[in-house]
């Protein structure tokens, strides 16, 4: 079974310049999770999308994070202007219903 | 915040077993057990769950104190692959907020 895919694997950009994230999960999970990990810190929920409806986005920074799951499988994220504080990792997870969560392999961003 | 507590690190050798312990004291009724891992520049890799009783995987034994808690999750015969950042988490089964902590980082030496 093909796990959760994410992409691009690292990106570095400047200070205020936009930059996306794009995620597939696994095949027939309807659950997706967007989670950003700090250096030294455990992942951080972002956001949850149940198929295409968000869930809960009550941690995402909506000034400057936006994301999406048009058709209820793959999510892009994206940040826009981004700031030298969202250097992270950013992790997708799925899970079928409310089950154990899998996670990707992560989008290493380094904000300059 | 986390609900759960963990030492920072734990050094395990070679093939002996690596016992990994997390303080739990105000979990509810409701609520399980997660373990996950991760190994450097990867994403966090589930391992085990459980709710009250003990349980073993593949990977794994967790073990759930009878008044639930505290736990400890063990690997029997640690490689130096299992050489990670452990993460012990609570939740209740139909939240799907999981509160990632510090996590303990075991380090597997030859």
């Amino acid at each position: 079974e093909a796990g959760v895919a994410q992409s691009p694997r690292y990106k570095i950009i400047e200070k205020r310049q936009s930059v996306a994230f794009w995620c597939n999960p696994i095949s027939g999970h309807a659950t997706l999770y967007w989670y950003q990990q700090i250096l030294g810190q455990g992942p951080k929920l972002l956001i949850q999308f149940q198929n295409n409806g968000v869930v809960d986005d009550s941690q995402l920074p909506k000034d400057r994070f936006s994301a999406e799951r048009l058709k209820g499988v793959d999510s892009t994220l994206k940040i826009q202007p981004a700031k030298l504080e969202d250097s992270a990792v950013y992790l997708c997870a799925s899970s079928f219903s409310q089950e154990t969560q899998y996670f990707g392999p992560g989008t290493r961003l380094l904000v300059l | 915040d986390a609900k759960t507590t963990q030492p920072t690190s734990m050094d395990c050798a070679e093939g002996r077993a690596a016992n990994l312990p997390c303080n739990h004291s105000t979990i509810s009724g409701n609520e399980y057990v997660y373990w996950y891992r991760q190994i450097h520049s990867q994403g966090p890799q589930y391992i085990i769950h459980g709710l009250k009783n003990n349980e073993t995987n593949e990977m794994a034994s967790l073990i759930i104190t009878e008044d639930r808690k505290s736990s400890t999750l063990i690997l029997p015969h640690a490689t130096l692959r299992d050489t990670a950042v452990y993460y012990c988490i609570v939740r209740a089964y139909n939240n799907n907020d999981m509160r990632f902590g510090a996590g303990t980082r075991l380090t597997v030496k030859p």
